[in-house]
């Protein structure tokens, strides 16, 4: 079974800096892909960012970016500039073809001003 | 428009109760969720139903019930509600199988259930 970690509970970063949340993963699968949520104090799931594991590339989304490293199963997420409003729990995911989205722990964002 | 929506947002019921919590989609999606938050806010998948058929059924206690009238709805009931029970409730939906993945999953927003 697919596992994702998030080894990082909680993480606290100043308004204007860059702060990086982990995530490592387990799979035997090499096709899959791999997402980052937020859920700010509203409770609603959003959609942060997203990268299909067999594109090199790393995906960016404005302030929002991915280090991919498939043999090591790591997936971080680097917020830049962060933002008052980044202030959340991010979750990292995992899903395949079956239909199954699994997620880590979570790590709770503050941005201080 | 409201893509993945659930009623209701907050329900505080007492135990032994039976309640439903209905969710409907309108992005014409073929794949439905049901997963629970806990109070670590451990997100578990519980149930998911492609075009009304269960595909996935994780070990959640037979007083939860999940019914599909149409892929555009997963209604989810539960019997003899149990303290244990508290935690938020959300229903999700995803385009379908294979590359239609990289989508991700659309959710709503919630319901959260507080047995007393």
């Amino acid at each position: 079974a697919q596992t994702v970690t998030q080894s990082q509970p909680e993480m606290s970063v100043q308004e204007a800096e860059t702060v990086t949340l982990s995530c490592t993963y387990d799979t035997s699968e090499s096709n899959y892909y791999l997402f980052w949520y937020k859920q700010p104090p509203s409770r609603q799931m959003i959609l942060v960012i997203r990268q299909e594991a067999y594109k090199q590339q790393n995906a960016t989304e404005n302030r929002f970016s991915v280090n991919f490293q498939k043999a090591a199963k790591s997936f971080s997420l680097k917020i830049s500039d962060s933002q008052l409003g980044d202030t959340a729990m991010y979750f990292c995911a995992f899903t395949n073809n079956n239909n199954d989205m699994r997620f880590g722990a979570g790590t709770r964002l503050t941005v201080k001003p | 428009d409201t893509a993945v929506s659930q009623t209701p947002k907050y329900l505080v019921t007492q135990m032994g109760n039976d309640k439903s919590i209905k969710c409907e989609q309108n992005l014409g999606h073929d794949t439905m969720y049901w997963y629970k938050q806990d109070s670590k806010k451990f997100l578990k998948i519980m149930f998911s139903y492609n075009n009304k058929e269960l595909i996935i059924n994780e070990t959640v206690p037979n007083r939860f019930s999940p019914k599909s009238p149409d892929k555009a709805h997963l209604n989810l009931h539960i019997n003899s509600l149990e303290l244990g029970d508290s935690a938020v409730y959300f229903c999700a939906s995803s385009q379908g199988t294979g590359g239609n993945q990289i989508h991700g999953y659309t959710f709503g927003s919630g319901t959260r259930l507080t047995v007393v």
